[in-house]
């Protein structure tokens, strides 16, 4: 069974410039949620998608936009880069969807180890 | 506004001894409860969790406890080991917002040997 795995694990970019992040979820997971942490901080929810669908998003900007593949790998991409965007980021996968609610285990989020971001 | 918080930034206990980790929320429809744990340059693990119908859950050395009315969880840890030095995150989770989990700041635990 694979885990979580996301790429790029550290990139720098500058301010105004355009990031893509990328993330292979676990095999049989078919939901995947992207969290922010910044330094000294807990992380912070992003949005989660859904059958390819966006399904839930916390207090972010929209130049914070999200894809999910068929295979339910995901791309985080986020437009006009601030300073405060330097974080890292998070992907987590689980089994969701409303008739995994009674599952054992179902809806435990697995996360990968992150995609650290520096925007100079 | 901070929903879930964890006061201790840091805690520090000798091996073998008890590590007790806490956390308070303040949203009256969280109603599952979840303790992870990070280690440097990794992602967070998940721990162990509680349902808002229980007041505790146990698995080996693990054990969290939960208080409703006064909207508080904990985690003990028994016997400490130092391989448990880690950050724990306390989360929150509200209905079937299955991904959307609320993270408190995390408390840094160092046991030592």
């Amino acid at each position: 069974e694979t885990g979580v795995t996301q790429s790029p694990t550290h990139l720098i970019k500058t301010r105004g410039q355009q990031v893509t992040l990328r993330c292979s979820s676990q095999s049989g997971h078919n939901t995947v949620s992207w969290y922010q942490q910044a330094l000294g901080q807990g992380p912070q929810f992003i949005f989660q998608y859904y059958r390819e669908e966006e399904n839930g998003r916390g207090n972010f900007p929209p130049r914070f936009s999200g894809l999910q593949f068929p295979n339910y790998s995901s791309e985080l991409n986020v437009n006009a880069l601030e300073l405060d965007d330097s974080a890292l980021y998070l992907c987590a996968s689980s089994f969701g969807g409303f008739w995994a609610s009674g599952r054992s285990g179902a809806n435990v989020l697995t996360f990968g180890a992150g995609s650290r971001l520096t925007v100079l | 506004d901070q929903q879930v918080k964890q006061n201790s930034p840091s805690l520090s206990v000798q091996e073998g001894r008890i590590s007790i980790l806490n956390c308070d929320y303040t949203n009256s429809m969280f109603d599952y409860f979840l303790w992870y744990k990070k280690y440097p340059a990794e992602g967070p693990t998940f721990l162990i969790s509680i349902s808002s119908i229980k007041d505790k859950n146990e698995d080996g050395r693990f054990t969290v406890f939960l208080n409703k009315s006064a909207k508080h969880l904990s985690l003990h840890i028994v016997p400490s080991q130092p391989g448990d030095s880690a950050v724990y995150f306390c989360a929150a989770r509200a209905g079937t917002s299955y991904g959307k989990l609320t993270f408190g700041q995390g408390t840094i635990l160092t046991v030592h040997p």
